[in-house]
Order: C-alpha cells, then structure tokens, then sequence
C-alpha cells in the first residue's frame, strides 16, 4: 500500500490549495479515505473522509464550509480542496487509508506540508 | 466531540521495563479505540485496533486493554525502537474522531 500526498505549499490567509493522494496497492474504491493533519499547536487532528463510493462526506467543524473532499476511483486518488485558508490551518496534512468497516487508520501517506503565511 | 486524554505526557524508561500508558475518553466509546505509534519525521503508524487487535507488523510486547472510558497499552521488555510517541483514537459512532495529545516513551 502506497499513499502519495502532493499539492502542500506556501499560501496567503484567504488563499486556496487542492491536496491530491494516489494510492496504490490496494482495491482502493473499496475503502473509506480521511484526510488527518498535524501541527505543534493542535496536534492530530481528523479533518475529512469520504466514503468509498464517494456519496457521503463527513468534515471537522473547524473546516466545513471551508475544506471539500472528493474522490475518483478510476484515478485511484482522494482531494482536499482548501478554501478560505487561515493561519489555524497550517500543518502537516496526511492523507490516510481506513480499515475495512471502521474508522482506525492502517495506511498513512507521508504527509503534505501546508503553511498560510502573509 | 468526545476528547481523549492521555497520560502521562512524557514518559521515561530503560530499555527492558514495562510500560504502561493510559488514555480515557470523555464519553463511552465502547471498544472503539486505537493506538498509534509516531517516529520523529515519520507517520503513525496503527498499533492496536478495536481496543485489543494488534497491527500487523507489531511484536507481542504490545499490548492494549480496557472498555469504555479507560484505556492501556502496555509495552513489556521496552526496547530501543519503542521510544517514540504514542497516540490513542476513538472512532465511536459518527465523527469527528478524535485523538489524544500523546504520550512521549523517552530514554531514562
């Protein structure tokens, strides 16, 4: 199993990023994806998942209406859109992998690298 | 949101000790509760699910308990690649999920 973040950077408060994950290794339109972040201040935090058919989205309250998550199971690759960005969501941002049936995290990518700066 | 605490935040042991870790939820989340190991630059890394079930790739040193509120992982005969951090989770019901500030198993 392979999970591959890209998309992390530098952005202004206001701004916008699209985090993208590939995944490999797995039948991945049969699980559960979660976007988790990391920061020194807030430590893990779960931000988002979709489930494998991509019909239902759960998200923190500290980033709905704000964050969308999406999937393309042909392209075998889940996306965090990122709007509004503030300073509070600078982190490490990790796409993550559910175990079958519930909501433990058994795959983790390396993590994307988000900082909102001015 | 249910908020984990974890305690204590910092832990020091020899290599060989047994170790104990807890993590207590603030509400029931039956046995919906894992644990996570964390290297300096790296992920976590899925330590125990449902409670008790261990990972793949984890030896039998590892060890999780409890029901509930009360959470343990125990670590017998600590060795030198278990100093790391350790995180609880629970994924109760519906979300959010939740994880615990971690505790830190350093070198005495």
């Amino acid at each position: 199993v392979q999970l591959v973040e890209s998309g992390g950077a530098l952005a202004q408060p206001g701004g916008s990023l699209r985090l993208s994950c590939a995944a490999t290794g797995f039948l991945f339109g049969s699980y559960e994806m979660n976007w988790v972040r990391q920061s020194p201040e807030k430590g893990l935090e779960w931000v988002s998942s979709i489930t494998s058919d991509g019909n239902t989205k759960y998200y923190a309250d500290s980033v709905r209406g704000r964050f969308t998550i999406s999937r393309d199971n042909a392209k075998k690759t889940v996306y965090l859109q990122m709007n509004s960005l503030t300073v509070e969501d600078t982190a490490i941002y990790y796409c993550v992998k559910a175990v079958a049936g519930e909501a433990s995290f058994d795959y983790w990518g390396q993590g994307a690298l988000v900082t909102v700066s001015a | 949101e249910i908020v984990m605490t974890q305690s204590p935040a910092t832990l020091s042991a020899s290599p060989g000790e047994r170790v104990t870790l807890s993590c207590r939820a603030s509400e029931s989340v039956s046995g919906d509760l894992a644990w996570y190991q964390q290297k300096p630059g790296q992920a976590p890394r899925l330590l125990i699910y449902g409670a008790t079930t261990r990972a793949t790739g984890f030896p039998p040193r590892f060890s999780g308990s409890g029901y509930g509120t009360e959470f343990t992982l125990t670590i017998s005969n600590l060795q030198s690649e278990d100093f790391a951090v350790y995180y609880c989770q629970q994924y109760s019901k519906r979300p959010p999920w939740t994880f615990g500030r971690g505790t830190k198993v350093d070198m005495k």
